[in-house]
């Protein structure tokens, strides 16, 4: 079956410009959860949604960075008034649950100018 | 806060070489280990997933092991192949609130 996937693959962008980034995760998957990871680091957790809701958006580094996923689904990732400091890969991971293994789609390159 | 460092953070090796991957954590609650491979430019693949009620896991030529109370993993490659060239990351979820928490990785590069 399909696995995750994240439209689009690459952004480019300019300084200031709204972006969104999406992510289709795996069917029946509840759990989704959205990390950031800039070059030579690990992935950084940004928010995570068990069905419809966030259950934890402690990872959103302020108040520019927002994230739905309104029908259980697919999620989207929006960062308003974008900075430099954005520029890194944004991947998205479902799970059939709670702790159970989480399934990575191929992420988004985002790089603003 | 939570840390996961991975040592080393690079590692070359000729091919055929049997090799160990080391993680450690800080906090020795934890849920569950992953560990995962990175392709240059690609997204995560998960190898293996370690409850904090087992002690290793195996596929193929890989095996994990978990050592809660000292706060480490390793992860061990038999007979490694240049295929096996990659960055290993190492991912450690609590319970109750589980986004994983990553190590920065290991480089591993296989010599033909």
């Amino acid at each position: 079956g399909a696995g995750v996937s994240q439209t689009p693959s690459n952004k480019v962008t300019e300084k200031g410009k709204y972006v969104e980034l999406r992510c289709d995760p795996i069917s029946g998957h509840t759990a989704l959860y959205w990390y950031r990871q800039s070059l030579g680091q690990g992935p950084e957790f940004l928010i995570y949604f068990q069905g419809t809701g966030a259950a934890d958006d402690s990872g959103l580094p302020n108040d520019r960075f927002f994230a739905v996923r309104p029908e259980g689904s697919v999620s989207t990732l929006k960062i308003q008034r974008t900075e430099r400091g954005d520029s890194a890969v944004y991947l998205c991971a479902s799970s059939p649950g709670v702790a159970d293994t989480q399934y990575f789609g191929p992420g988004t390159r985002l790089t603003v100018l | 806060k939570q840390e996961v460092t991975q040592i080393p953070a690079a590692l070359s090796v000729p091919e055929g070489e049997n090799l160990v991957l080391n993680c450690s954590f800080t906090d020795s609650a934890i849920y569950n280990l992953q560990w995962f491979r990175q392709d240059p430019g690609k997204g995560l693949t998960s190898l293996l997933l370690i409850q904090s009620s087992q002690r290793e896991q195996t596929s193929g030529r890989l095996n994990a092991s978990l050592d809660k109370s000292s706060g480490r993993s390793t992860l061990y490659i038999a007979a490694s192949q240049p295929g096996d060239s990659a960055t290993y990351l190492c991912a450690v979820g609590y319970s109750g609130n589980t986004p994983l928490v990553f190590g920065k990785g290991t480089r591993l590069s296989v010599i033909a």
